[in-house]
């Protein structure tokens, strides 16, 4: 499979437990981005990586929520203590260095916090 | 702040119509214009993508059109068939932001 992987595809959790979502981007991509979209809204913009430098942040990205993308190639976004309100779709995309805006989008996790 | 718009929301038309979908943008710099489509639960499929020195792409039934001056985009599906119900996200991608801004999107019912 040559496509943006993400897992798990559903996570149900308790309010003020952790969880850990994991991307894997296709695998000549250096961009990686990750987004939140929760019911009958669009996507928003929570990150993104260029190799291992998390270059950007949005402010809905609060100290909760980090991301990481050790060695440029997989990431992960943890969030801590959550809530009620992170219940959302969790997308990871990545691109190429040289096309960029040319965004390829995984399958997305499914968070539901109880 | 890049905002997108898009219209309508909710769309219900029988199988074998034409139809438009339209988007627009209150920052006209942008770099490209992305149409993708979603089907329930599920991730992003992009189905044109538009350069900001282009006027349209096509691709099979689908022709998107981009006025970048007047920040609109509209996506037109010919011949509807039923397999075409999703939502249908325009997003819109600032160079200088690295990120794209996505609509709301429009839920397209085709029915047989």
């Amino acid at each position: 499979d040559t496509g943006v992987s993400q897992d798990p595809r559903h996570k149900i959790t308790k309010r003020g437990q952790n969880v850990t979502f994991r991307c894997d981007p296709i695998s000549e991509h250096n961009r990686l981005y990750w987004y939140r979209q929760t019911l009958g809204q669009g996507p928003e913009f929570l990150t993104y990586f260029q190799n291992e430098a998390q270059l950007e942040k949005s402010r809905l990205l609060s100290d909760r929520f980090s991301a990481e993308r050790p060695k440029g190639s997989f990431s992960t976004l943890e969030i801590q203590r959550t809530e009620q309100g992170d219940s959302a779709m969790y997308l990871c995309a990545s691109s190429f260095p040289d096309r960029a805006g040319k965004l390829f989008f995984g399958s997305g996790t499914q968070l539901s916090v109880l | 702040k890049q905002e997108v718009t898009q219209i309508p929301a909710a769309l219900s038309v029988p199988e074998g119509e034409n139809l438009v979908l339209n988007c627009s943008f209150t920052d006209s710099a942008i770099y490209n214009l992305q149409w993708f489509r979603q089907d329930p639960g599920k991730g992003l499929t992009s189905l044109l993508l538009i350069q900001s020195s282009q006027r349209e792409q096509t691709s099979g039934r689908l022709n998107a059109s981009l006025d970048k001056s007047s920040g609109r985009s509209t996506l037109y599906i010919a011949a509807s068939q039923p397999g075409d119900s999703a939502t249908y996200l325009c997003a819109v991608f600032m160079g200088s932001a690295r990120q794209l801004t996505f609509g709301s999107g429009t839920q397209l019912t085709v029915l047989p």
